[in-house]
Order: C-alpha cells, then structure tokens, then sequence
C-alpha cells in the first residue's frame, strides 16, 4: 500500500527559530501534496497545498512567508516554519496523492508534532 | 460554507458492542465523504470513501452510510474490540477547491473496555 512518511516525528525549538518538516512518498510519486494543521480538540485545516515544480497555493489566513513550502520532486515536499513561535506549536500532517489513482485518494503521513518554547 | 459536524464527541463502550458514530454536513452538494480513524499522535487512515452517487461502503465490521438530501453519514462498527479505541473523523471535500480541501469533523473519540 501507499505510504506516506514524516520527519521528525515530533520537534522541540525556542522561539524565533525555524524548523523544517520533511514529507516523503514512499512508494508512488505525488504530484500533489497537502500540509494541514491540527490544533488540540480542534479538526483539521488545510493550509496549503503543495505542487511539484511550482509555488504553493495558501489557503486563506495561513501566512506564507511564515510557512515556507518546497516541492522539488514527485516525492518529497517539506514545509519550513520560520520565527517560530509558541502559537506554532501544533501538529503538522502532510497528505499526498498518487498520481496513478484517482483524485479523491490521499494518503496520509503520520504527522509531526511541534512544540515552540 | 460547508460545516461538519460529529457527534457524540466521545464514546466508551465494553467491548463487543455494535455502535454507531454520526457525522452531518451543512452543504449537501458533496463529491464524496470519507472516514478515518486516527491513533494518538498519528497521522491518519482512510476506512471508507462513498461517493455522493453511493448509499453505503463495507469494511469488514465497519459499514459507512451516506444520506446527502439529509445531509448525514454513519459509520457502524459491529462487534468492537479494544484495537477500535481511536479517534473517528469523518470528511468532505470543498466544494470548488481543490481536491485536496477537506473540510474535517472534530472526530468522535472512541474508547472500547476490554
């Protein structure tokens, strides 16, 4: 089956720095990925998507200077919080889908939760 | 603007019980809904995906009901074991965005005694 990996699983920093998240297609190549963001008791909200080769499109609220995101390859996409602050801590998913299926099917990472002091 | 909603927000059950988990939506204009189940501090697993032009999906003890005029899904678990404690949540794609805009529940936290 697809699989989708995250790194780090979970990251600690101080405020005011910045912290890399890396999202990897294991097994298929993804075109398309998805950065979503889960606040504790809250859903999830998508923040952005993220296509290879071009800029991502933000979704509306979500600052992307803060959020800096890189699609390089069918495989990789990683997602840079920069200036990190406490207000950032959160858990981070990335999803992608596979190009060989239809639209409607992504594949979840196992997220990574940050915390900022 | 599409909402969803689940309801009970948290459910303990002794184990071997059916039981049913609830997801409603504001906009019944949907492709599609999907059902995940999510471990503590874990990503997410897709269980079902109906769409819109279905009424239900099997799994194995998961059956997942979709009634769009109404706008209400169901997800029945039969016969649960302590493995189904997780959190359930239930999605829909955003109309006219891009397919990769779901639109989350805040999940219905499912606890199963041994």
């Amino acid at each position: 089956g697809a699989v989708v990996s995250q790194h780090p699983s979970w990251v600690i920093c101080k405020s005011g720095t910045s912290v890399k998240i890396e999202c990897r297609s294991l097994d298929f190549q993804a075109t398309t990925m998805f950065w979503y963001r889960q606040f504790p008791k809250q859903s999830l909200m998508l923040m952005a998507t993220s296509n290879e080769g071009s800029k991502a499109t933000y979704e509306q609220g979500v600052e992307k200077d803060k959020f800096l995101i890189n699609h390089a390859s069918l495989t990789l996409s990683t997602l840079t919080v920069t200036s990190a602050h406490p207000e950032d801590s959160s858990f981070y998913i990335c999803s992608a889908r596979d190009q060989e299926r239809p639209t409607d099917t992504q594949y979840f990472g196992p997220g990574t939760r940050l915390t900022v002091l | 603007k599409q909402e969803v909603t689940q309801i009970p927000a948290a459910l303990s059950v002794p184990e071997g019980e059916n039981l049913v988990l609830n997801c409603s939506f504001t906009d019944s204009a949907i492709y599609n809904l999907q059902w995940f189940r999510q471990d503590p501090g874990k990503g997410l697993t897709s269980l079902l995906l109906i769409q819109s032009s279905q009424r239900e999906q099997t799994s194995g003890r998961l059956n997942a009901s979709l009634d769009k005029s109404s706008g209400r899904s169901t997800l029945y678990i039969a016969a649960s074991q302590p493995g189904d404690s997780a959190t359930y949540l239930c999605a829909v794609p955003l109309q006219g965005g891009s397919q990769g805009n779901l639109i989350f529940g805040k999940g219905t936290k499912l606890s199963v005694k041994p």
